[in-house]
């Protein structure tokens, strides 16, 4: 069964500041996907980004990155700029390349310090 | 307004009381999925459909039970509440497909005394 790892359960960065979440995940499959869900204290889950893992280019969402690293098995994200805004929940999830559903990591507490 | 409602919003129930915790997408999607999200724990997956008439289970089944008579609607009964089943519960759809996002409903708080 596939596991995601995320490690850091709080964090907090000062507002404009980058921060980076870490996120690993264990699977044998060779094709998947990975996304980071966003859930602000308003309970609903947003979809931040996304990467298919048979691509190697990073994915980018405006100030949203990814640190995509295959053979590593490991997925982070980088917020640029960071705004009072994201502060929130944020969990790590994989999904095989079938019709699976999510696998969630435990989810990392970022606060920003105004 | 396209999405997913879950009703109720929160509840208190008793323990060994019979619960059913609605869900509704109008998104046509033909995956629907249950989740329960505890502190420390994360979001971690009950009951999944993939289409209309069939389900299956996920990683803490137990205690729950599903149905999907339809696309549209995918109830979550506990059929004997217990404490331990206190927690925030998540509906979620997408299409089929290892791309496909998830859409999430606005959670259900179950608080069972």
């Amino acid at each position: 069964a596939q596991t995601v790892t995320q490690s850091q359960p709080e964090m907090s960065v000062q507002e404009a500041e980058t921060v980076t979440l870490s996120c690993t995940y264990d699977t044998s499959e060779n094709n998947y996907y990975l996304f980071w869900y966003k859930q602000p204290p308003s309970r609903q889950m947003i979809l931040v980004i996304r990467q298919e893992a048979y691509k190697q280019q990073n994915a980018t969402e405006n100030r949203f990155s990814v640190n995509f690293q295959k053979a590593a098995k490991s997925f982070s994200l980088k917020i640029s700029d960071s705004q009072l805004g994201d502060t929130a929940m944020y969990f790590c999830a994989f999904k095989n390349s079938g019709n699976t559903p999510l696998v969630f990591g435990k989810g990392t507490r970022l606060s920003v310090i105004a | 307004i396209a999405g997913i409602t879950q009703a109720p919003t929160s509840q208190i129930l008793a323990a060994g009381r019979r619960m059913t915790l609605r869900c509704t997408q109008d998104m046509r999607h033909n995956a629907m999925y249950w989740y329960r999200q505890d502190l420390g724990l994360g979001l971690r997956l009950i009951h999944y459909s993939n289409t209309a008439g069939t389900t299956g289970k996920g990683e803490v089944p137990d205690g729950y039970s599903v149905s999907r008579a339809n696309t549209d609607d995918f109830p979550l009964t506990l059929a004997s509440a217990v404490p331990s089943q206190t927690s925030v519960y998540f509906c979620a759809s997408s299409r089929l497909g290892g791309y496909n996002e998830q859409f999430f409903g606005p959670g259900t708080r179950l608080t069972v005394l």
